[in-house]
């Protein structure tokens, strides 16, 4: 057990919807990365915040959004969810924002867009 | 970016030595050189992380080339569950726009 938490593991949508996939980092861990990962594709970064702000910034989709909330979870909103958007969806944390420190992944939330 | 070249794929018998290369010969004076695991089905698993010395865990050891330009990843006797796809990344230390990207990795397989 990482100390990662993301939920939904699983979750079943239609084409158009719009779905919140959250993550609550390790405890006393400021900094939080999402990550995009289709079938047999790699792990695709999408963005990372750092104590409530934007830190970096990947190929994060305009219908894509997240931000980090006062109590350091997170939230990443998927909006006109296309069939292509199917995934797994990674969330990690770490103590710090750079590598100083390691960062600890959750479980995953896979998303099926039907 | 500094970049990372790692062999596509390895294989290895179960309960003997593994080594993993991973080359970076653009890297900088700074940067941390993380090694993370992916195995089937699973979130990507931290497994070493260092700078300059050579390091040990209870998962592996890392061996830095003196010069930096080179790391390898031993596991010590690989087993079954170690059969994954392993990430050499490099970091630099301080916040700012320090994204952990993955690249394509090593693909490790373990035979009985």
């Amino acid at each position: 057990d990482s100390g990662v938490t993301q939920t939904p593991k699983h979750l079943i949508t239609a084409t158009g919807q719009r779905v919140t996939l959250r993550c609550s980092p390790r405890s006393g861990d400021l900094s939080v990365y999402w990550y995009q990962q289709s079938l047999d594709q790699g792990l695709q970064f999408l963005i990372q915040y750092y104590n409530g702000e934007e830190r970096a910034k990947g190929n994060i989709l305009e219908r894509f959004s997240a931000q980090q909330f006062p109590d350091l979870h997170s939230e990443l909103n998927l909006s006109s969810l296309e069939l292509g958007d199917s995934a797994l969806y990674f969330c990690a944390s770490s103590v710090r924002a750079g590598g100083r420190t390691e960062a600890f992944f959750g479980q995953g939330t896979r998303l099926t867009v039907v | 970016d500094a970049k990372t070249t790692q062999p596509n794929s390895m294989e290895s018998n179960e309960e003997e030595p593994v080594h993993l290369p991973c080359n970076h010969s653009t890297i900088s004076g700074t940067d941390y050189i993380h090694w993370y695991r992916q195995l089937p089905s699973q979130g990507p698993e931290y497994v070493i992380h260092g700078l300059t010395s050579n390091v040990n865990n209870r998962m592996a050891s890392l061996a830095i080339a003196e010069d930096r330009k080179s790391s390898t990843l031993i596991l010590h006797r690989a087993t079954l569950r170690d059969a994954a796809v392993y990430y050499c990344i490099l970091r630099p230390p301080y916040s700012g726009n320090t994204p952990l990207v993955f690249g394509k990795g090593t693909r490790l397989s373990v035979i009985a």
